[in-house]
């Protein structure tokens, strides 16, 4: 299969706690980002990281990514209750201009 | 950034109608549109790829006759749901992009309920 599969499928955990989602794939890549999606919303564009990338930062969120291994991981830190919302990884393969393939996501909960 | 809104955020329709929802890039020219279904608890499902002024290009297994996608001008995309059926009750979401941009824009999305 072409699209990201994620794990876990869901995560629950307690406010102040680390979140760790994986997404691993099978294609070459161009780049892979990371969306953020609330129940029954639009999505949000969280982090980009591209294929000659390691890792990136913005904020509580830090993206690896492992081509080799064809895995990336996000990572929140700190969660708070807000961070509850779904978690997709999302491909895009080089010759498929910006076309994105969507990993199945990660349901996150963060309990106040 | 950049901002995109769809319309109807929901609509109910009864089984063997149509319904068009709109997409709308407000702040930037979207010279790519695309279209995603999304099922409850599931993962978006890319329907179809469209270029302004172009023929939308389809996924495999969704049908063009039923989906009809309508990319006008830069800043309108429509999809029109035809003859509707309990089975098309989905999440419907697009996006724009722009140039080399490799980042997409999500509207937020249209709740379709067939009766």
């Amino acid at each position: 299969s072409q699209q990201g599969e994620e794990d876990p499928q869901a995560l629950s955990i307690q406010e102040g706690e680390n979140a760790t989602m994986n997404c691993s794939y099978k294609t070459s890549i161009n780049n892979l980002q990371w969306y953020r999606q609330n129940s029954g919303r639009g999505l949000v564009h969280l982090i980009l990281i591209r294929s000659n990338e390691r890792e990136k930062h913005s904020g509580r969120l830090r993206v690896t990514l492992d081509t080799s291994k064809k895995s990336s991981s996000l990572l929140i830190t700190a969660s708070r209750a807000a961070d509850t919302a779904s978690y997709f990884c999302a491909l895009a393969r080089g010759n498929a201009g910006n076309m994105l393939t969507f990993g199945g996501g990660t349901r996150l909960m963060v309990k106040p | 950034g950049a901002v995109v809104s769809q319309h109807p955020s929901w609509v109910i329709c009864k089984s063997g109608t149509s319904v068009k929802i709109e997409c709308r890039s407000l702040d930037f020219q979207a010279t790519t549109m695309f279209w995603y279904r999304q099922f409850p608890k599931q993962s978006l499902m890319l329907m179809a790829t469209s270029n302004e002024g172009s023929k939308a290009t389809y996924e495999q297994g969704v049908e063009k006759d039923k989906f009809l996608i309508n990319h006008a001008s830069l800043t309108l995309s429509t999809l029109t749901v035809t003859s509707a059926h309990p089975e098309d009750s989905s999440f419907y979401i697009c996006s724009g992009s722009f140039g080399n941009h490799n980042e997409q824009f999500f509207g937020p999305g249209t709740r379709l309920t067939v009766l």
